[in-house]
């Protein structure tokens, strides 16, 4: 039973346009959300967190939001860049506990 | 600061054989974690290690996998007698307190 799911295992989009990585969850007790980025044969990179007690995250071009009503949380990636192209994992956690509980991830892609 | 220290990066053993991985955390991180990834899949819980203690395991498998992280030296995941369906990536990640994962560049282990 998966408790995060990152329904597009793929996204393509074009330089300089905006990235949408979408990742739902069933845990109602999870109360941080973190995203990692990784390329192949790297180990996964922190990106961006945010609590749930906040609805939305920024830094630089990353942005998180988390809809708790609906379990759902989205990075936004504006504008995204070639280098930006890698797999995004959504990672929620549980307080009390320290495992994350990964989804599948998106390979996204940004084409020059 | 150098990061999270994972060696070997690769490590091939035959069926039967002992698989030793070794990690190092970041300068001042007493948390440390361990996660598995199979093909095609997120990354998936292990074992979460503090100095010379096991806080939860219960992402173990029971038998032939065991952990530790010795006051002195790397925290050393330790696979008896492999099998195939142990080859995977294997990555360590550690944390200064219940903080933000941040994990090594991984092992992968094929077992032959």
């Amino acid at each position: 039973d998966q408790q995060v799911k990152q329904n597009s295992p793929s996204l393509s989009v074009q330089e300089g346009r905006i990235s949408i990585l979408n990742c739902d969850y069933t845990n109602s007790m999870f109360d941080y959300f973190l995203w990692y980025k990784k390329y192949p044969a790297e180990g996964p990179t922190f990106l961006i967190s945010i609590s749930s007690i906040k609805d939305k995250n920024e830094d630089g071009r990353f942005t998180v939001f988390l809809n708790k009503s609906a379990k759902h949380l989205s990075l936004h990636i504006v504008p995204s860049q070639p280098g930006d192209s890698a797999v995004y994992f959504c990672a929620p956690g549980e307080g009390g506990s320290e495992k994350l509980v990964f989804g599948k991830g998106t390979k996204l892609t940004v084409n020059p | 600061n150098a990061g999270v220290m994972q060696n070997p990066r690769h490590l091939v053993r035959r069926r039967g054989q002992e698989a030793r991985l070794r990690c190092s955390p970041m300068k001042g991180h007493s948390h440390v974690y361990w996660y598995r990834q199979l093909p095609e899949e997120g990354l998936k819980f292990m074992v979460y290690l503090q100095k010379e203690n096991i806080i939860d395991e219960s992402g173990m498998p029971k038998e032939r996998f065991s952990a530790e992280f010795p006051k002195e030296g790397p925290s050393i995941l330790r696979i008896q007698q492999v099998v195939r369906g142990d080859s995977a990536a294997y990555f360590c990640a550690s944390s200064p307190q219940r903080d933000t994962q941040y994990f090594g560049p991984g092992t992968r282990l094929t077992v032959l």
